[in-house]
């Protein structure tokens, strides 16, 4: 049972373009989203994450937009570098439980083309 | 230095060997996670450990086994490989904020391949 699904699995861009990449959830008790960003070779490391009581969090060109009642949230990359080339994956987590857990999408490959 | 150091970063080995897959981490964190990417399939937990003495299975722990032996160190064993745990490997660490949710930090990875 796949919690988190996330779409598309590949995207390519033009540079300067926007990328937009869509997750979403079914366990409506998940209360923190995060997103990561994953370079070849390395390890994912967190980019940009979003509680449920505000529907859009922006962090220079990386924007995440959430809705609860669709239980959907989205990535959008705005003026899309080379080096924004990687792979994303969403997550979604219930802080409430206090494990930490961290529930992933299936990823996304980004390829910015110059 | 790397806060968070898997060994070795690439393995092969044949179905049926065991295998130990190795993470170290200096961050002083308490929770640590260990993971399989899969083209596809998004990163997925394995086990996790809130401390040297609690353990716990994630959503795919069968035909895996994890040992904590510090809270510096958890690894991840196969105790008889089969080829369809070929994936890339990853620990994580985190520390506990009550009713939040902490960064997990990631290592660099195990690409390990059961022919």
């Amino acid at each position: 049972q796949q919690q988190v699904k996330q779409s598309p699995q590949s995207l390519i861009v033009q540079k300067g373009g926007i990328s937009i990449i869509n997750c979403a959830y079914e366990n409506t008790a998940f209360d923190y989203f995060p997103w990561y960003q994953q370079f070849p070779g390395k390890g994912p490391a967190l980019l940009i994450a979003i509680r449920p009581d505000v529907s859009e969090k922006k962090e220079g060109r990386f924007t995440i937009s959430f809705n609860k009642s669709a239980k959907q949230f989205s990535l959008h990359i705005m003026d899309s570098q080379p080096g924004d080339s990687a792979t994303y994956f969403c997550a979604a987590s219930q802080a409430s439980s206090n494990t930490g857990k961290l529930i992933f999408g299936q990823g996304t490959t980004l390829q910015v083309k110059p | 230095d790397a806060d968070v150091t898997q060994t070795p970063r690439n393995r092969i080995t044949k179905t049926g060997k065991r295998i130990m897959l190795e993470c170290s981490q200096t961050k002083g964190h308490d929770r640590m996670y260990w993971y399989r990417q899969d083209p596809g399939l998004g990163l997925r937990l394995i086990y996790y450990s809130f401390d040297v003495k609690d353990i716990n299975k994630g959503e795919i722990s069968d035909g895996y086994s994890v040992s904590r032996q510090a809270q510096a160190k958890f690894s991840l064993s196969l105790e008889s490989a089969i080829p369809n745990q070929t994936a890339l490997y990853f620990c994580a660490t985190s520390d506990f904020r009550a009713f939040a949710v902490s960064e997990q930090f990631f290592g660099p990875g195990t690409r390990l391949t059961v022919l």
